[in-house]
């Protein structure tokens, strides 16, 4: 059962706009959610965290909103551009785990 | 920068042959994970080890089993190649201290044939 969703597995959006990335769980035990970005033919690479008593991070462009009650995160990249296009996975993790849960992962293209 | 090898970018394999995946890592990492990526599941864990000779299954361990007999080196194993084990295999290794900041590889395509 995947417990980490990523309902649109693609996203276009033109340069400049803003790119929002939606991610649901549904394990209310996961305290620590993750974002990774993956170019093809490399490993994901860690873009941006949030921990579960926060409900907003910030980094340059990149910023990712937790909304606990609603379970749900997202990932918010603004202005967008070329270079970020790739796939982005969400990741979470429970309280003491070692594990991560990845959802599907979302293909963002940016037009330039 | 944290740098983690997979031995092969490509592998072509038939079915019932035993296949070895290697993953090297060269921050003296405690923890390290192999993964596949399939389309529409994501990344589904494998196994995990937090130490030498120590391992630990993850959600989906059937038809693997793993080796870690130095701190740096992380071996997926496929004792018999089946056609449903073609995949992307993402290996990745994390400090015991890292809040689960995972630094992967780029990956291992398997073809079973």
């Amino acid at each position: 059962d995947q417990q980490v969703k990523q309902n649109s597995p693609s996203l276009s959006v033109q340069e400049g706009r803003i790119s929002i990335l939606n991610c649901d769980y549904t394990n209310s035990m996961f305290d620590y959610f993750l974002w990774y970005k993956k170019y093809p033919a490399e490993g994901p690479t860690f873009l941006i965290s949030i921990s579960s008593i926060k409900d907003k991070n910030e980094d340059g462009r990149f910023t990712v909103f937790l909304n606990k009650s609603a379970k749900h995160l997202s990932l918010h990249i603004v202005p967008s551009q070329p270079g970020d296009s790739a796939v982005y996975f969400c990741a979470a993790r429970g309280t003491g785990a070692n594990n991560l849960f990845f959802g599907t992962g979302t293909r963002l293209t940016v037009i330039p | 920068d944290v740098k983690v090898t997979q031995s092969s970018r490509y592998l072509v394999k038939r079915t019932g042959e035993k296949v070895f995946l290697e993953c090297v890592q060269d921050m003296d990492h405690e923890n390290m994970f192999w993964y596949r990526q399939d389309p529409g599941l994501g990344l589904r864990l494998i196994y995990f080890s937090y130490d030498v000779k120590m391992k630990e299954k993850g959600d989906i361990p059937e038809g693997y089993s793993v080796s870690r007999e130095k701190k740096e080196r992380f071996s997926l194993i496929l004792e018999s190649a089946s056609t449903n084990q073609t995949s992307m295999y993402l290996c990745a290794s994390r400090s015991g201290t890292a809040r689960q900041k995972l630094f992967f590889g780029s990956g291992t395509q398997l073809s079973v044939l």
